[in-house]
């Protein structure tokens, strides 16, 4: 079973900053099946990339995703007031699985 | 338009069980394997189950697996989850969620869609 560990736990940063989030297999994910899920407060997930580095439809291009192997990466170029939320990465395929998250939220 | 509307949740006794359902509408349901997935308050994301688009092919996590059965009728465009012997470690926000393919396996349990979720609480 492939467990996902997401670093760092918490973001802070300011609108108009770059977010680069980790998120790392304990072992290779088949095919690059990473997806990557953002989550406001109340709110349900909702999916940004699928594939390691393809956007979901209707997600800004702000949004991207690197990696390969065990190790991904969710970049968000310069972050909107929108985007402070919690995000999920996970392993599709098999037996899915969701890293802990990450919580990007204002400095 | 996606829409996924959970209902029957509520406050339930250690023990007994509950039944989930899930309306879909603005796609083609029976074109798509769908899935639960819960959250415990304050906490990440668990897959619970799935069902391919046509029943073929069932999942569980292994924290329900005997206890949970899924299922679906593509004549109503409905999701279910029968929860029996329900402990207060079922407690969590239940979200129905669309696979972006038919099946469960291979490219499966990848979640384009979700529902706004019910809530499930087990307590005495």
């Amino acid at each position: 079973e492939i467990v996902l560990t997401q670093s760092p736990g918490t973001l802070s940063l300011s609108p108009g900053e770059r977010a680069t989030l980790s998120c790392r297999a304990s072992q290779s994910v088949s095919s690059s099946y990473l997806a990557w899920y953002q989550q406001k407060p109340g709110q349900a997930p909702r999916l940004l990339i699928y594939g390691a580095s393809s956007r979901a439809t209707g997600i800004p291009d702000r949004f991207s995703g690197s990696g390969s192997g065990t190790d991904f990466t969710l970049t968000i170029s310069r972050l909107e007031p929108e985007d402070f939320a919690v995000y999920y990465c996970q392993q599709y395929g098999s037996s899915p699985a969701f890293g802990p998250g990450t919580k990007v939220d204002i400095k | 338009e996606v829409q996924l509307v959970e209902s029957g949740g509520g406050l339930v006794q250690p023990g007994r069980s509950l039944r989930l359902s899930c309306a879909a509408s603005g796609f083609t349901f029976d074109d798509y394997a769908m899935h639960w997935v819960r959250q415990a308050p304050g906490k990440g994301l668990e897959w619970v189950s799935g069902i391919s688009w046509n029943s073929g092919s069932i999942g569980y996590a292994d924290s329900v697996k005997g206890r949970f059965t899924i299922s679906r009728d593509n004549a109503k465009n409905s999701l279910y989850l029968q929860m029996n012997s329900l402990r207060a470690e079922d407690t969590a926000l239940y979200y129905c969620a669309k696979d972006a393919t038919k099946y469960i396996w291979g490219r499966g349990k990848l979640f384009d869609y979700w529902g706004q979720g019910t809530l499930v609480t087990v307590s005495s």
